[in-house]
């Protein structure tokens, strides 16, 4: 089992929907990212969470540490939103954890 | 952009061949890592430097791979012999707390 879980693992949705991704995770963390993806690889970092709720935007984080869980939300969706959204934990060393990723494809 | 750069951004290399990416990080940042991400898969640690010193390895990191850090500024990894296993994207990030910058990353193939 991977020590941190995203589901789901490809999402679909119309312009315009409420987007929520999902992520858990098994061990000890020191802080969570929430990461983007555009093809051609390059990662943006969205967030960073220890805990509770941080907004920016249209997107929404917010993780619960008792629950070891982490939701990624976006407001009114828009095609430039597709994209590889990954779920990251701190783990010692400051190394990342990941996710294996969301792929999310919002059509007009 | 995220003032961390990657050099080349792809490179197709014939198998056997010795191929060699280089980092460039935040110029304040003393950490630096290397992470190696497979198609549909998130990125897997690979090796990270603090300053010049190479702190931890992953398994993943096999005798063919080999990184350095000299002046603790610029990082370069080294893969010998390269198999079509080893095409994957290469990514560093380099940080100073918790936070990790990323550069775009170098996209291998090995033919």
């Amino acid at each position: 089992k991977n020590e941190v879980e995203q589901s789901p693992q490809n999402l679909t949705a119309q312009e315009g929907e409420f987007i929520t991704i999902n992520c858990s995770y098994s061990v000890g963390i020191s802080a969570l990212h929430w990461l983007q993806q555009h093809p051609g690889g390059g990662i943006v970092s969205l967030f960073m969470l220890s805990s509770g709720k941080k907004k920016h935007g249209r997107l929404i984080a917010t993780i619960n540490i008792q629950e070891k869980h982490s939701s990624l939300h976006i407001t009114a969706s828009h095609p430039r939103d597709s994209a590889v959204y990954i779920c990251a934990v701190n783990r010692g060393a400051q190394k990342l954890v990941f996710g294996q990723g969301t792929r999310l494809t919002i059509n007009p | 952009d995220t003032g961390v750069s990657q050099d080349p951004r792809h490179k197709i290399t014939k198998r056997g061949q010795n191929v060699t990416f280089r980092c460039d990080p935040i110029s304040e940042h003393n950490r630096l890592y290397w992470y190696r991400q497979t198609l549909g898969q998130g990125p897997e640690f690979l090796t990270y430097f603090q300053n010049e010193a190479q702190l931890e390895k992953s398994r993943l990191l096999s005798d063919r791979f080999s990184a350095e850090r000299p002046k603790g500024s610029f990082s370069t990894l080294e893969i010998q012999r390269t198999e079509q296993g080893d095409s994957a994207m290469y990514l560093c990030a380099s940080t100073r707390g918790p936070e990790a910058f990323f550069g775009q990353g170098t996209r291998l193939t090995v033919v």
